[in-house]
């Protein structure tokens, strides 16, 4: 089955406790991208790759990390949480980015940071 | 500054009845408008997509509307069933190499009464 996993699916931790959450896809898709959803304000970019070692910032890039080590995997990294960064976080992938091909997301992550 | 707007943070309608979705954009640049779909727990999914040389796109139950000189788009779902009940956030790209990078609306919630 095509998915895209995320891990953890939930998280309380505390402000300065660096964390990762995982993405993984099985589609062999290039494009990869992480969002956060907050009230208010829809889904907003954090960072996208288009390939492997490929990465770029999105439109709310402070304050996090990501790498792109393998194809199928795009990790999202906090090096010092703050509570601001409490949202709701969305991994997507997409066949690549010259295509007006369907964007997958995984299931969502929800942070908690206090 | 939100460049896809969705004004109505919600909206209720009846079962078998005509359920009409709005979304507003400020970037001329955009040239290909989608609609993703978000049920609780879950990833967003994708529902429809229209480019900007087309100002219709039909799929079952689902019609996208696109008025560029407007810079408005909206999506029917007709008729409205209570499994449409989900919140729906549109989004749009640029094209050329950045089909991938979405900027999303606010979201509306649905809720179809039986």
């Amino acid at each position: 089955e095509a998915q895209v996993t995320q891990n953890p699916r939930y998280l309380i931790t505390v402000t300065g406790k660096k964390l990762t959450v995982t993405c993984s896809q099985n589609m062999n898709h290039e494009y990869m991208s992480w969002y956060r959803q907050d009230p208010g304000l829809g889904l907003r970019q954090i960072y996208y790759s288009m390939n492997v070692e490929v990465t770029d910032k999105g439109d709310v890039p402070e304050g996090y990390k990501v790498s792109r080590k393998e194809k199928r995997n795009f990790p999202l990294i906090l090096e010092s949480p703050s509570p601001n960064q409490t949202s709701l976080y969305f991994c997507a992938s997409q066949h690549n980015l010259f295509v007006t091909d369907t964007q997958y997301f995984g299931p969502g992550t929800r942070l908690t940071v206090l | 500054d939100q460049q896809v707007k969705q004004n109505s943070p919600s909206l209720s309608v009846q079962e078998g009845r005509i359920s009409i979705l709005n979304c507003d954009y400020t970037n001329s640049m955009f040239d290909y408008f989608l609609w993703y779909k978000k049920y609780p727990a879950e990833g967003p999914t994708f529902l429809i997509s229209i480019s900007s040389i087309k100002d219709k796109n039909e799929d079952g139950r689902f019609t996208v509307f696109l008025n560029k000189s407007a810079k408005h788009l909206s999506l029917h779902i007709v008729p409205s069933q209570p499994g449409d009940s989900a919140v729906y956030f549109c989004a749009a790209s640029a094209g050329g190499t950045s089909y991938g990078k979405l900027t999303f609306g606010q979201g509306t919630i649905l809720t179809v009464h039986p």
